[in-house]
């Protein structure tokens, strides 16, 4: 199985600042076929980021992601106090799909 | 736009079988991809399985010789089964709809979860 390791594990930042996430494969995941999920407390998850770096529907520009082979980043720019949530990546490239652990985003 | 909705029930006992099912609204089942995905209480998220409605299944190995996921197209709901639970599949349990977009396998409508916990 790929295993993907998130990091920082919890960040705090404040309104107007940007977040940086982090996410690494075990091994590299085949054509970038990689996603970022967003869950709010109490909410199912929704899907911000396919494809390491396209936006899903009516995901605004302030997400934002990048990488390739076993490194991907997921940017939020100009946090709100709605970013609030714990953030996933997720690897659909091989069988049996698998997530992150999450990082937790708390805004200040 | 399409809304999935969990059902069944939400204590189960030790050993015995859990059972979900997943309706399926404002669009067809005959279509895409369906998913089951599940998370222990203040956990991350675990792929369990899923099924294209024509009958394709592909399942977790780490759970599937206890799973079974299957569709009923007429009724537009699918379902899954996990039997010999234990108090680690307690969890909130998903259904979601697994879309083939653009060359890409899209988790991308989610059901509200509904939590099942395993205890006598």
């Amino acid at each position: 199985d790929i295993v993907l390791t998130q990091s920082p594990g919890t960040l705090s930042l404040s309104p107007g600042e940007s977040a940086t996430l982090s996410c690494r494969a075990s091994q590299s995941v085949s054509s970038s076929f990689l996603a970022w999920f967003q869950q709010k407390p109490g909410q199912a998850p929704r899907l911000l980021i396919y494809g390491a770096s396209i936006r899903a529907t009516d995901i605004p520009d302030r997400f934002s992601g990048s990488g390739s082979g076993t490194d991907f980043t997921l940017t939020i720019s100009s946090l709100e106090p709605e970013d609030l949530a714990v953030y996933y990546c997720q690897q659909y490239g091989d069988s049996p799909y698998t997530f992150g652990q999450g990082t937790k985003l708390e805004i200040k | 736009q399409v809304q999935l909705q969990e059902s069944g029930p939400g204590l189960v006992k030790p050993s015995e079988t859990l059972s979900l099912t997943c309706t399926v609204s404002g669009g067809s089942i005959s279509a895409h991809y369906w998913s089951w995905i599940r998370q222990p209480p203040e956990k991350g998220l675990e792929w369990i399985a899923y099924i294209h409605y024509a009958g394709t299944t592909n399942y977790n190995p780490s759970l599937k010789s206890r799973v079974t996921i299957s569709i009923d197209t007429p009724k537009n709901q699918f379902s899954l089964k996990l039997n010999s639970v234990t108090a680690a599949d307690t969890a909130v349990y998903y259904c979601a709809r697994l879309r083939f977009w653009r060359g890409h396998f899209q988790f991308d409508s989610w059901g509200q979860g509904t939590l099942v916990t395993v205890s006598s």
